[in-house]
């Protein structure tokens, strides 16, 4: 199994409301990482996941609430958010803590918050 | 900062037509990667090249790493309108994973 799956694929919200996003891969990839991207523009790293442990934070807001329950699983808890927030969210993960040999990518949940 | 630009931003091409997207740093990388991202889905990664001045192909694609592992460049031969998207160029930098600028492709039939 060489995939990172998403779900959901498409996510709309209210800005009252709490969701999350999930992410799964079974590659025994060690680390695991949440990206934002705008349109037209590259992915931006949110948060790194190395060995089930939050290593980075890339100053996110606390809106967003990263978990990892084990190391195929990834989550982002999402609660009060704006409309400036919608974006493709994407799960990535890669053999150890580094991208020597690059990510493997997620396909994104389309979010879109009202 | 280490930082990843490219080459061109946009490139509108006809089917059949050749190009090269290049990816500059003033920063060595130990490796560069390159992806490929269609509208809503998540980038696909094509290639890692290592060692300076190395040349690896991949169909009609060619990638080429820097003498001096500075940069990279990815040529297209007789593009198709399924080599639309945006292509990345990405490596590990000092501090985490760093994405280039970007270059969107658009082969028109």
């Amino acid at each position: 199994d060489t995939e990172v799956t998403q779900t959901p694929k498409h996510l709309v919200m209210g800005m009252t409301n709490k969701k999350s996003l999930k992410c799964e891969q079974h590659m025994g990839h060690r680390a695991m990482y949440w990206y934002k991207q705008k349109a037209k523009k590259p992915p931006e790293l949110m948060f790194v996941y190395s060995y089930e442990k939050l290593s980075i934070n890339e100053s996110v807001p606390s809106r967003f609430s990263p978990e990892c329950p084990n190391s195929s699983l990834l989550n982002l808890h999402l609660h009060a958010l704006q409309p400036e927030d919608s974006a493709l969210y994407l799960c990535a993960s890669s053999q150890g803590g580094r991208g020597f040999y690059g990510y493997t990518f997620g396909s994104g949940t389309r979010l879109t918050v009202v | 900062t280490q930082l990843l630009e490219q080459s061109p931003q946009f490139l509108s091409i006809q089917e059949g037509e050749n190009l090269t997207v290049y990816c500059n740093s003033s920063s060595v990388f130990s490796s560069l990667q390159w992806y490929r991202q269609e509208p809503g889905e998540g980038p696909v990664l094509l290639v890692t090249v290592v060692t300076g001045g190395e040349v690896k192909k991949l169909k009609r694609l060619t990638f080429q790493f820097g003498d001096a592992r500075k940069d990279s460049s990815l040529h297209i031969t007789a593009a198709q309108p399924g080599d639309t998207g945006l292509y990345l160029c990405a490596g590990e930098g000092t501090y985490k994973y760093i994405f280039g600028t970007g270059t969107r492709l658009k082969v028109l039939a």
